[in-house]
């Protein structure tokens, strides 16, 4: 139980373009999704947190406007990295929090994360 | 906010079992204490959750003092495989807030 996919596992895209992240809670219900961004060697880093319905609750020094968040339903949350530039390039980690018996747990499940490359 | 610190790594040799420290001085009250494992290129693996005292499972045990400024994960019996590196996170919601500190995270390396 408690699966989270994420779609493309990996992405290459030129400069300029924008590139959509699709994360899934295959089995819960995810009540509020989170995302992550990791560069090599280092922790995580919260971008944002969505709650189904809601706008998205970006982090201090996260752009809103680049990193577009939805969530739309209580399975489906997207990021949409628009107009992407290199530095842009990074691991992208999706994770979910659901109802387990009608209580919410508290516990974070991960997707397998996006590798985004921007040439 | 409640800060979290770890060491930056630690070796072992198969099974033995290894603890794993994490500091949270100022934790708070609602604040319940996570872990998480993760292999390169992959997303984190829950491993345990605990607010207090002993939390064991199938795979780890969490032993949190009764003041929660700290928090150890035990590993029994290790093997290669478990060469990861392992997160700690403190955390709190409030209605549909929530509040997350993560550890810059232990590299385990195992050795046979």
């Amino acid at each position: 139980g408690a699966v989270v996919s994420q779609h493309p596992s990996r992405v290459i895209c030129k400069s300029g373009t924008s590139v959509k992240i699709e994360c899934r809670s295959l089995d819960f219900q995810a009540t509020t999704m989170f995302w992550y961004r990791q560069f090599p060697k280092q922790s995580l880093m919260l971008m944002a947190t969505s709650n189904e319905g809601s706008k998205a609750t970006y982090e201090q020094g996260v752009e809103k406007d680049k990193f577009l968040i939805n969530h739309a339903s209580l399975t489906l949350s997207t990021l949409t990295v628009t107009s992407a530039h290199p530095e842009d390039s990074s691991f992208y980690i999706c994770s979910a929090i659901g109802l387990a018996g009608g209580v919410s747990t508290d516990t974070q499940y991960f997707g397998p994360g996006t590798r985004l490359t921007v040439l | 906010l409640a800060k979290t610190t770890q060491p930056v790594s630690m070796d072992s040799y198969e099974g033995q079992e290894v603890n794993i420290t994490c500091s949270h001085n100022n934790i708070a009250t609602n604040d319940y204490i996570t872990w998480y494992q993760q292999f390169p290129s992959q997303g984190p693996r829950f491993i345990i959750q605990g607010y207090k005292t002993k939390v064991t499972n199938e795979v780890a045990s969490l032993f949190i003092p009764a003041d929660r400024k700290s928090s150890t994960l035990s590993l029994p019996r290790v093997s290669l495989s478990d060469t990861a590196v392992y997160y700690c996170l403190v955390g709190s919601r409030m209605d549909s807030n929530y509040q997350l500190i993560w550890g810059a995270g232990t590299k385990l390396i195992i050795k046979p």
